[in-house]
């Protein structure tokens, strides 16, 4: 395990479809986060994980975003009826408990048209 | 909008010539990470700072936290046109280490 994956690295779909998102973290990490990044700017949390409980939700995160973490390994992202302002690249994260430090993946561009 | 206020926005040096980029909070932090991204990539992580007065350094780049943990450093020194990109600071304001991100500074190396 060399570290966190992401899985598709692009994704260009039309408006009102739905996309999934996967993200493989470290293995021994219990955290894993999801953040959404758009140009020029830092990335903006989405959520975030502990083991298989999702424990926090930003207000960014509307009812068209579910992500989940059934087994406290990977997770996916579902974003349903996307819309143009969807797009951006979306990052997934994980980290000990330790706060050592999030390592992330490569992202997902996500392109709406 | 951001809460960590980075600058400057956009750098352009010399090849060869030292540099500083600044990340500041008006809050203290708990932890402080900066990371590097190139275009289009996910983010690379550089260095974390706890500890006020902390200073780490990893070849050329060096990060400082300053005592009252609310303003960090990132330092290149001969710069080279492998340190270009984006350099990201990241912080912790509690041990859950969500954290929150300043916009980025773009460091452009020029030959």
């Amino acid at each position: 395990d060399t570290g966190v994956s992401q899985d598709p690295r692009h994704k260009i779909t039309k408006r009102g479809q739905n996309v999934t998102f996967r993200c493989d973290p470290i293995s021994e990490h219990n955290r894993l986060y999801w953040y959404r990044q758009t140009l020029g700017q830092g990335p903006e949390f989405l959520t975030y994980f502990q083991n298989e409980a999702q424990l926090e939700k930003s207000r960014l995160l509307s009812d068209r975003f579910s992500a989940e973490r059934p087994k406290g390994s990977f997770s996916t992202l579902e974003i349903q009826r996307t819309e143009q302002g969807d797009s951006a690249m979306y990052l997934c994260a994980s980290s000990s408990n330790q706060g050592t430090g999030a390592f992330f993946g490569q992202g997902t561009r996500l392109t709406v048209v | 909008s951001q809460e960590l206020e980075q600058s400057p926005q956009s750098l352009i040096v010399q090849e060869g010539k030292n540099l500083t980029i600044n990340c500041t909070s008006s809050k203290t932090l708990y932890g402080l990470y900066w990371y590097k991204q190139k275009y289009g990539e996910g983010l690379i992580f550089l260095m974390m700072l706890q500890k006020g007065g902390e200073e780490k350094s990893h070849e050329k780049i060096t990060a400082k936290l300053d005592e009252k943990k609310q303003q960090s450093s990132l330092h290149i020194t001969a710069s080279q046109p492998s340190h270009a990109g984006i350099y990201l600071c990241g912080a912790a304001l509690d041990s859950n280490y969500q954290l929150i991100w300043g916009a980025g500074t773009k460091l452009i190396i020029k030959p």
